[in-house]
């Protein structure tokens, strides 16, 4: 098994610009998450997914857009980019409400100039 | 609502000497508690993870963690500190029986160095 895989790695955008970060696990993972780490904030959870079709917000939802259209994928979109958004991305995902593990992709540097 | 506190955003040990961060949580019910390790340019991966069995929990890499209902903590220990052991560190706090790991609330990290 791959895990969980992201695309990019690294990013850089100009503000106002749109952009789609990949995420994709091969576990089957029902539930799956974004989260965005900066300095001295630990991780905070931007949008989460319980099921295909099912997507809900999390703490810092504004400014982007998550769809769940199949189990494997689960893209996070920047509308309208801004230096604000600067920060890594980790995308997550768990079997089930059970196991309470999530495992974690290896991140999308972002920023935003 | 869950939050945690972690206390020391930077720790210094020496190699073989004992490591303890500390974390602190806040739950209206019953919490399931996880620590994370995150080394440089990675993302993270689970240590360790209480969800209302033993209190005693171990994990890997030998550290371990004790879930103190009494003091709201859940301290991460390990006996002789490696060089390897240099990461930083989540606590993350997850509400029992109300959702869970798709939604976790972690502490703001805990940088340990490990001094030869």
């Amino acid at each position: 098994n791959a895990g969980v895989t992201q695309t990019p790695k690294f990013q850089v955008l100009k503000t106002g610009q749109s952009m789609t970060l990949q995420c994709a696990q091969d576990m089957n993972h029902e539930y799956m998450s974004w989260y965005r780490q900066d300095p001295g904030m630990g991780l905070r959870l931007i949008h989460y997914s319980v099921g295909a079709g099912i997507t809900d917000q999390g703490e810092v939802p504004n400014g982007y857009n998550v769809s769940r259209s199949t189990t494997e994928d689960f893209p996070l979109r920047l509308l309208s980019a801004a230096p604000s958004q600067t920060s890594v991305y980790f995308c997550a995902s768990s079997y089930n409400r059970v196991t309470y593990e999530q495992y974690f992709g290896p991140g999308t540097r972002l920023t935003v100039t | 609502a869950q939050s945690v506190t972690q206390l020391g955003s930077h720790v210094s040990v020496s190699e073989g000497a004992l490591v303890l961060l500390r974390c602190n949580y806040s739950s209206s019910v019953p919490p399931y508690l996880f620590w994370y390790v995150q080394y440089p340019n990675q993302g993270l991966q689970l240590l360790l993870k209480y969800t209302s069995a033993a209190t005693l929990v171990k994990g890997i890499n030998g550290f371990e963690a004790e879930f103190k209902k009494s003091e709201t903590s859940f301290h991460l220990t390990k006996p002789s500190a490696h060089m390897s052991d240099a990461a930083e560190y989540f606590c993350a706090v997850s509400p029992a029986f109300q959702g869970g790991s798709e939604k976790l609330v972690f502490g703001k990290g805990t940088k340990l160095t490990v001094n030869p």
